[in-house]
């Protein structure tokens, strides 16, 4: 059974560029949360999605959005990127809400 | 404070030896307790799922939480060095996860 996808692995963009990540869920699972790590803050709760909907959202700014579509796919996007939001980027998804995810490996975000 | 905190290390232990990781939080109300393994260059994978109080067994891993403590355990017994990995503690719909452990077991 294929794992959680995330796309693309890695990324270099440029400050102040957007940048859309993408993420998709083992088949079956409706659950996606999005989440941000950094070596000195650790993983950070970005968003979740359960059914097309947001359900709880993460202290972040709101250049950080995401959406998630019928089929369980999501997309995040980061605006007007800084050079803090250099970070890896992790996916996960779940069947039911707080159960335990799988998670992506996630995509590797460098901003110059 | 944090919501969550957890020793960062790094752990240096011998193969074959008991291995503690710990967490503390603040908020009562959490009841759903996960640790996650992490290998470098990989995303998180769920090794230990409790809700509420008690002691959960799976092979040589066990976690323990003590709500009245507000205190999370996850005990590696008889380590390997295939456990060498980076270890987190997650709360309460995954919102809230421990910085991680560092853990090395040395053969």
């Amino acid at each position: 059974k294929a794992g959680v996808t995330q796309t693309p692995r890695y990324l270099i963009k440029t400050r102040g560029q957007q940048v859309t990540l993408s993420c998709s869920p083992i088949s079956g699972h409706r659950s996606v949360s999005w989440y941000q790590q950094t070596p000195g803050q650790g993983l950070q709760f970005l968003f979740e999605y359960f059914s097309e909907t947001q359900r709880n959202k993460g202290n972040f700014p709101g250049r950080f959005s995401g959406r998630q579509f019928s089929n369980s796919r999501s997309e995040m996007n980061v605006s007007t990127l800084e050079l803090g939001d250099s970070a890896l980027y992790l996916c996960a998804s779940s069947f039911l809400i707080n159960y335990g995810y799988t998670f992506g490996s996630g995509t590797r975000l460098t901003v110059v | 404070q944090k919501e969550v905190e957890q020793d960062p290390g790094p752990l240096s232990v011998p193969e074959g030896a008991i291995v503690s990781l710990n967490c503390t939080y603040s908020n009562s109300a959490f009841q759903y307790f996960m640790w996650y393994r992490q290998y470098s260059r990989k995303g998180p994978e769920l090794l230990m799922y409790t809700y509420s109080s008690g002691n959960k067994e799976d092979g040589r891993f066990t976690a323990q939480v003590d709500k009245s403590s507000k205190y999370i355990s996850l005990f590696i017994r008889d380590s390997q060095p295939s456990d060498s990995a980076t270890y987190l503690c997650a709360m309460q719909d995954q919102f809230y996860f421990g910085t991680g452990t560092s853990l090395t077991v040395i053969p």
